[in-house]
């Protein structure tokens, strides 16, 4: 499977906890974003990377929230001190020049539930 | 502020009719247009595309048709499938901005009756 793969698929955490997601990208895609997708609404743009860098930040993405990409390939979301209002369905997408970068290949997606 | 809506959250249409999704937006600066089919648990999966120099984008089953003067956009898909089934994102994007993030609307339930 060439696809865009994200574990875990689920995650249950207690109020104050630190969580870390993993996207890995399809592998000649250099761009990888992450996206947040809340009950009833469409994904909502966290960040992207370029390589390895993240070149773009959502206002969405609070203090808590840090991406990375070291290598340019795979890459984690962490939150840390969850709260009951992280509890979303967190996605990553990928894409490449070659294609246009405007579409995006997707992951199943991490559902966090935040108790 | 939503920049891009989907007004209508369902729609149901019947085996081998056509089926019609909507979207508008606000953001006169978006000028890549984007469709995307969810199904329950999955991510959404890229459906078809329209640039804004364009009007009318085709593949397959598939018609994206986009009128930049009233700023809307819609999929038809013919005929419809009860595989159809699924949840239709539409998503626009600045490509002058750099980032090529997708800016989506809320989606619209489609259900394909046998």
């Amino acid at each position: 499977d060439t696809g865009v793969s994200q574990n875990p698929r689920h995650k249950i955490t207690k109020r104050g906890q630190n969580v870390t997601f993993r996207c890995d990208p399809i592998s000649e895609h250099n761009r990888l974003y992450w996206y947040r997708q809340t009950l009833g609404q469409g994904p909502e743009f966290l960040t992207y990377f370029q390589n390895e860098a993240q070149l773009e930040k959502s206002r969405l993405l609070s203090d808590r929230f840090s991406a990375e990409r070291p290598k340019g390939s795979f890459s984690t979301l962490e939150i840390q001190r969850t709260e009951q209002g992280d509890s979303a369905m967190y996605l990553c997408a990928s894409s490449s020049l070659g294609r246009s970068y405007n579409e995006q290949f997707f992951g199943p997606g991490t559902r966090l539930t935040v108790l | 502020d939503q920049q891009v809506k989907q007004n209508s959250p369902s729609l149901s249409v019947q085996e081998g009719r056509i089926s019609i999704l909507n979207c508008d937006y606000t953001n006169s600066m978006f000028d890549y247009f984007l469709w995307y089919k969810k199904y329950p648990a999955e991510g959404p999966t890229f459906l078809i595309s329209i640039s804004s120099i364009k009007d009318k984008n085709e593949d397959g089953r598939f018609t994206v048709f986009l009128n930049k003067s009233a700023k809307h956009l819609s999929l038809h898909i013919v005929p419809s499938q009860p595989g159809d089934s699924a949840v239709y994102f539409c998503a626009a994007t600045y490509s002058g901005a750099g980032s090529y993030q997708l800016t989506f609307g809320k989606g619209t339930k489609l259900s394909v009756i046998p």
